[in-house]
């Protein structure tokens, strides 16, 4: 089953201009993972952020986590075309923590 | 360093028959986990294995198994195939199987399709 629900489906932005992307999930948490995934090809971990994180920085990546209200977002800056893929939210459930969980993704196109 | 490599990368089955899928992970890495993508979805958790152990498993039928070799490789196996088995197949290797799971390594995954 699915635990995570991105949000937007589908972005399409202009080069240069920021990306945010939303995640909602259902349970207590551990942490909360993004990835992105190149089209039809393999995973690659973005970010990892913990339960008792509330914003993490990586490059031009900045993921934000609110328990209360069971969401994370992922902002892109300053996009590039080579940021066009699917970028997926996955949790760490607090009860089992041995597998992720993950949402159905949003599908980023960057426009050169 | 290689990474996770998995194969076959492509390949099509008829319904009913068998298809054993591999995955070599990172070098140093004990814990190998699979994972099933319908095109357009998630992916789904379907297996993890650590120290040659079974640690997890997910919401799959009795028709879906795998192991793990010493060499922590490891076999993703699926028996009298239906046309709903269609699906990326990705394997992803991490350091440890324990609890609070992080980082998971992905290999580039083998699409099965089932005709």
């Amino acid at each position: 089953s699915q635990q995570g629900e991105e949000d937007p489906q589908a972005l399409s932005i202009q080069e240069g201009e920021n990306a945010t992307m939303n995640c909602s999930y259902k349970t207590s948490i551990n942490n909360l993972q993004w990835y992105r995934q190149n089209s039809g090809r393999g995973l690659v971990h973005l970010i990892l952020i913990r339960s008792n994180e509330r914003e993490k920085h990586s490059g031009r990546l900045r993921v934000t986590l609110d328990t209360s209200k069971k969401s994370s977002s992922l902002l892109i800056t300053a996009s590039r075309a080579a940021d066009t893929a699917s970028y997926f939210c996955a949790t760490i459930n607090a009860g089992n923590n041995r597998k992720l969980i993950w949402g159905l993704g949003t599908s980023l196109a960057v426009n050169p | 360093d290689a990474g996770v490599t998995q194969s076959p990368t492509h390949l099509i089955k008829t319904r009913g028959q068998h298809v054993t899928l591999r995955c070599s992970p990172i070098s140093g890495h004990k814990s190998v986990s699979w994972y099933q993508q319908v095109l357009g979805q998630g992916p789904q958790f379907i297996f993890q294995y650590y120290e040659k152990e079974e640690r997890g498993r997910g919401n799959f039928p009795d028709r879906f198994s795998a192991r793990q070799f010493p060499n922590y490789s490891s076999e993703l196996n699926v028996n009298a195939l239906l046309l709903g088995d269609s699906a990326l197949y990705l394997c992803a290797s991490s350091m440890t199987g324990g609890p609070n799971t992080g980082e998971l390594f992905f290999g580039e995954g083998s699409r099965l399709t089932v005709l």
